[in-house]
């Protein structure tokens, strides 16, 4: 069965600091990972995007990394901003011909003054 | 580019009376659509698969004849709950699978329904 893990469930920090999220995962086949952000009642919002070559991404402050021989990826987020509180998901991505996305329950981040 | 709108935002109606959610790409045209529910604290739930100008594949447990599904067009499906219960209230989503790209998906930003 084609299972997302994210940890932690939910994290709190201060403004300006880093923070790393988790995200182990069990689909097969493996097409790609995505990490995405959704603000309380909005719809995900892609942040990365990662096939099973490509080990780092990034987009601004979001840094995505993925090893798919442990089938672990991580989203770090540097230098918070009081924005940034949101949910994070991973969602991996089935291919072939039976593409479908298994979501992760996500990481919801608030970040405090 | 790759928007997807939903319409309405937030809906709230008695229970019995139904309810249509739409869902539009709006730069390009999206042969699948899916359909999402979503409660609180709890992650996106697939219901539904829709493919322009066939009939919708619905996920285990999902009821069909409750939640119809339209697909008419390119860049529209309609998601509509008919006889609303208290128990429907929930956060729908979908999102479009763009004809040129098959494996990424655009989420709409959602639509809040409450049935009192």
């Amino acid at each position: 069965k084609n299972q997302v893990e994210q940890s932690p469930q939910s994290l709190i920090i201060l403004e300006g600091k880093n923070c790393t999220l988790q995200c182990n995962y069990t689909v097969s086949p493996f097409s790609n990972l995505r990490w995405y952000k959704q603000d309380t009642g909005r719809g995900p919002v892609s942040l990365t995007i990662m096939t099973f070559s490509e080990n780092t991404k990034s987009n601004g402050r979001y840094t995505a990394t993925l090893d798919a021989d442990t089938k672990q990826s991580s989203l770090h987020i540097t230098a918070s901003q009081l924005s940034d509180s949101a949910s994070y998901i991973c969602v991996v991505s089935s291919g072939g011909s039976n593409y479908k996305l298994t979501f992760g329950k996500g990481t919801l981040l608030t970040v405090n003054p | 580019g790759a928007v997807v709108s939903q319409h309405p935002s937030r809906v709230i109606c008695k229970s019995g009376t139904s309810v249509k959610i739409e869902c539009r790409s709006l730069d390009f045209q999206a042969t699948t659509m899916f359909w999402y529910r979503q409660f609180p604290k709890q992650s996106l739930m697939l219901m539904a698969t829709s493919n322009e100008g066939s009939k919708a594949t619905y996920e285990q447990g999902v009821e069909k004849d409750k939640f119809l599904i339209n697909h008419a067009s390119l860049t529209l499906s309609t998601l509509t709950v008919t006889s609303a219960h208290p128990e429907d209230s929930s956060f729908y989503i979908c999102s479009a699978t763009p004809t040129h790209r098959t494996d990424t998906q655009y989420f709409g930003p959602g639509t809040r329904l409450t049935v009192l």
